[in-house]
């Protein structure tokens, strides 16, 4: 099986555009999550979803960032009003389910560029 | 809050040699989970090891092992017979049994010496 795919991959937008990021995570798994990584640094939780439902998203830095699961499978993170600032590396991951030692499965990560 | 202090942020080690990667955390839990990822300059983030704090035994994954110490809060990345391929940056990270999320250190670039 396919593992975690996230699109695209590199996106370069201008400051005060609106992105969007695409995740589709492993088919079956329960949990997506989303980090933020900038460079040097270890990925920052951003929010996760267990099916459909949002579980937590205190790792949303402002109300700009928004994300959604709406049939329990394909997320996608959406940035409005992007700021140079938001520039970094995102990564989505799914897990089987939320509880236990389940390896939460990384994707490639998109990297986003605000000029 | 959780967190995860890795505090070299460069190593380097002579091929075929082993060298050992330092990492606390902090946490009032008793149940949780520590796990290494490597990342290398690929940047896909690709599990190495995992450790369950209920569990005494140290984990082992082949050349890769750890030094679990629960009362000391310290989970240290040991890595024997160093290969060129295990030159990434490797990040520490914890997981609470009830919250899901995982809380990473900043990371430690290893360097393979040939």
């Amino acid at each position: 099986g396919a593992g975690v795919s996230q699109s695209p991959r590199y996106k370069v937008t201008k400051r005060g555009q609106d992105v969007a990021l695409r995740c589709d995570p492993i088919s079956g798994h329960v949990s997506l999550y989303w980090y933020r990584q900038a460079l040097g640094q270890g990925p920052e939780f951003l929010t996760y979803f267990n099916y459909e439902a949002q579980q937590d998203k205190s790792g949303l830095p402002n109300d700009r960032f928004s994300a959604e699961r709406p049939e329990g499978s394909i997320s996608t993170l959406t940035i409005q009003r992007t700021e140079q600032r938001d520039s970094a590396m995102y990564r989505c991951a799914s897990s089987l389910d939320d509880r236990g030692p389940y390896e939460q499965y990384f994707g490639p990560g998109t990297r986003l560029t605000v000029t | 809050a959780q967190t995860v202090t890795q505090s070299q942020p460069e190593m380097s080690v002579q091929e075929a040699e082993t060298v050992t990667l330092s990492c606390t955390y902090d946490t009032s839990e008793s149940d949780y989970y520590l796990f290494w990822y490597k990342q290398p300059p690929s940047r896909q983030m690709i599990l190495v090891i995992r450790q369950e704090a209920y569990k005494q035994q140290n984990a082992t994954e082949n050349r890769f092992s750890v030094n679990f110490q629960k009362a000391a809060k310290s989970f240290s990345l040991k890595i024997s017979d160093s290969q060129l391929g295990d030159a990434a940056m490797y990040f520490c990270a914890y997981r609470s049994e009830g919250n899901t999320p995982l809380v990473f250190g900043k990371g430690t670039r290893l360097s393979v010496i040939a």
